[in-house]
């Protein structure tokens, strides 16, 4: 069975500098896809970054990129310039034959 | 921009009774999901539909039922709520069917609280 596993309940950061937030999963498909997913406090989830599988290429978003290590079932989210608004819970999902998410990571931005 | 809606944001409801809970998208999504989110469980797949009239139970669908009898709404059903399905509900939608590439779009949830 699929699972993803977020280590890391709670991190921190100061304004400004940057942050990994770590992620591993365990599969045994070929193909399938890598999502990490922002929920502000109060607010709606929405999508951060996404990474196909089959492309060795980390994904990357402006601020936000990620670590994809294929081989080590290991997807960082890496988070550059931290701003008050990175401020949320973090969730990495993964995509094949079924949709799983992890547990979450608290992220709190220190000013 | 694709607008996930669900009826309630809090609701409070007493043990036994039965709860609905409804879920709108307006982007004529095929894949349409409810999650309950715990601290420290993450996301927990309830129930998804791929397509009208269609459920599949996810991980923890006891104690409860989904009815989808139009594409753009997906309901969610506590036959007799219990004290254990505090929770917060997340719905979600996805473009095509089946998992895949497509991101899923999250409504603001409710949460449900049952004395």
């Amino acid at each position: 069975a699929q699972t993803v596993t977020q280590s890391q309940p709670e991190m921190s950061v100061q304004e400004a500098e940057t942050v990994t937030l770590s992620c591993t999963y365990d599969t045994s498909e070929s193909d399938y896809y890598l999502f990490w997913y922002k929920q502000p406090p109060s607010r709606q989830m929405i999508l951060v970054i996404r990474q196909e599988a089959y492309k060795q290429q980390n994904a990357t978003e402006n601020r936000f990129s990620v670590n994809f290590q294929k081989a080590a079932k290991s997807f960082s989210l890496k988070i550059s310039d931290s701003q008050l608004g990175d401020a949320a819970m973090y969730f990495c999902a993964y995509s094949g034959n079924q949709f799983y998410f992890g547990t979450g990571t608290s992220l709190t931005v220190i000013p | 921009d694709v607008k996930v809606t669900q009826s309630s944001r809090y609701l409070v409801k007493r043990t036994g009774e039965k709860v609905f809970l409804e879920c709108v998208q307006d982007m004529d999504h095929e894949n349409m999901f409810w999650y309950r989110q715990d601290p420290g469980l993450g996301l927990r797949l309830i129930y998804f539909s791929y397509d009208v009239k269609m459920k599949e139970k996810g991980d923890i669908p006891e104690g409860y039922s989904v009815s989808r009898e139009k594409k753009e709404r997906f309901s969610l059903i506590l036959e007799s709520a219990s004290t254990n399905q505090t929770s917060m509900y997340l719905c979600a939608s996805s473009l095509l069917a089946g998992f895949s590439y497509n991101e899923q779009f999250f409504g603001p949830g409710t949460r449900l609280t049952v004395l």
